[in-house]
């Protein structure tokens, strides 16, 4: 079956670092994506990982291993407008008709930044 | 920046009503996604499209409708509306499966 895992609720302080894990089991792999969502509004693309390795934009970086099915998101120099949700999704290619390289969501991690 | 526009914002009807919800982008994409999403819960896929006349159910099970007659154009209908379909529906597009998914607003519909 396919599968993505994250922690529900994370909390952090304004100007810390965070780190947000992602595992996924997937039939194949064909890259990786985070979105951030803030509550009652639409998912915004932040990174996209096909490769191993750290993807560095700004404060946010993303990290993927496909050995491990792992990724994380990391977010330095945290400010209060980061809380939100963070949602991994994982395109997989599944040969069934009509259903290739769909994305597959993670449920998403709340992340709660305190002043 | 992300040109993808979903009408009513926000929509409460009464049980049994027609509607139908609206989705525009003005990026020439040719695949565009319907996703239902509950508060604190994942995006469902209920529907997609990879071109015009192409539309296919996604993975969970949606009484809803949808057509793709334009490229810019991919409206959702549900011929009637039950509480059961209170949920928020996000409109989706993108140029290739290698690219990001751009979403709209999204539709919050309260049915009552």
């Amino acid at each position: 079956g396919q599968n993505i895992d994250q922690p529900t609720e994370m909390t952090a302080t304004e100007g810390a670092i965070v780190q947000i894990n992602c595992t996924y089991q997937t039939s194949g792999f064909n890259g990786l994506f985070w979105y951030q969502q803030h509550a009652g509004e639409a998912p915004t693309f932040l990174s996209y990982n096909v490769l191993d390795g750290l993807e560095e934009k700004g404060r946010f970086s993303s990290f993927l291993s496909r050995s491990k099915g792992y990724s994380y998101l990391l977010l330095k120099e945290l400010q209060m407008k980061d809380s939100a949700s963070y949602l991994c999704a994982v395109r997989a290619t599944l040969f069934n008709a009509g259903n290739n390289r769909k994305l597959i969501w993670g449920l998403g991690t709340s992340l709660a930044v305190n002043p | 920046e992300a040109d993808i526009y979903q009408t009513p914002r926000y929509l409460v009807i009464g049980t049994g009503k027609k509607i139908t919800l609206e989705c525009s982008q003005t990026m020439g994409h040719d695949k565009m996604y319907w996703y239902q999403q509950d508060p604190g819960m994942e995006l469902h896929l209920i529907h997609y499209s990879y071109g015009v006349n192409s539309t296919e159910k996604g993975d969970l099970s949606s009484e809803s409708t949808v057509s793709r007659i334009r490229t810019e154009h991919f409206p959702l209908t549900l011929e009637s509306a039950r509480p059961s379909h209170t949920s928020q529906y996000l409109c989706a597009s993108r140029e290739g499966f290698w690219t990001e998914a751009f979403f709209g607003q999204g539709t919050r519909l309260t049915v009552v």
